[in-house]
């Protein structure tokens, strides 16, 4: 089945803790994103990926790191979290990132930072 | 930045009403999508419009994006309980790469 996977679902973390979200899709996507959801504020873009060893920074990137080393894989890293960064989170892939095209989202990582 | 801004941002119906929401900007977009996104998943795609005054219609759900390119709404016709979650427009402009997600208007449709 084509999908975009994350992991974990859930995670309540402390503050300063270095964590990981991991994201991967199996639909051979050049394209990856990545965004966090708040209430009243829509879907916020904070990294994207246009193919394997390319990143730019999106709308909310402080804070964030990501790295795309394989095509399928394209993980966001929180080196210090921060409460502020208390958010749904939310990976997406399409097929080459042009304009109009499908994104296809993950199911979401609630995430926690006390 | 491109802004894009919904109304309502909630709406509570019964079933068999009809509604609009809408989705305004003050930039114009190379193209707009539509999304809609249930508890507990990520936004899945309605439809995307790319022609100025284009109309889109999916079931009981039209989409129409403005002459200008500056703006969407999304009519629904007798609204069912299987209607309700987050509706969300998105519009890119300039880099292809660049998605802007509205603020999102949350429906609910009751018995």
């Amino acid at each position: 089945e084509a999908q975009v996977t994350q992991n974990p679902r859930y995670l309540i973390t402390v503050t300063g803790k270095k964590l990981t979200v991991t994201c991967s899709q199996n639909m051979n996507h050049e394209y990856m994103s990545w965004y966090r959801q708040d209430p009243g504020l829509g879907l916020r873009q904070i990294y994207y990926s246009m193919n394997v060893e390319v990143t730019d920074k999106g709308d909310v990137p402080e804070g964030y790191k990501v790295s795309r080393k394989e095509k399928r894989n394209f993980p966001l890293i929180l080196e210090s979290p921060s409460p502020n960064q208390t958010s749904l989170y939310f990976c997406a892939s399409s097929p080459t990132g042009t304009y109009g095209e499908k994104l296809f989202f993950g199911s979401g990582t609630q995430l926690s930072v006390l | 930045t491109q802004l894009l801004e919904q109304s309502p941002q909630f709406l509570s119906i019964q079933e068999g009403e009809n509604l609009t929401v809408y989705c305004n900007s003050s930039s114009v977009f190379s193209s707009l999508q539509w999304y809609r996104q249930e508890p507990g998943e990520g936004p899945v795609l309605l439809v995307t419009v790319v022609t100025g005054g284009e109309v889109k219609k999916l079931k009981r759900l039209t989409f129409q994006f403005g002459d200008a390119r500056k703006d969407s709404s999304l009519h629904i016709t007798a609204a069912q309980p299987g209607d309700t979650g987050l509706y969300l427009c998105a519009g890119t402009a300039g880099t292809a790469s660049k998605l802007t997600f509205g603020t999102g208007t949350r429906l609910q449709v009751t018995l």
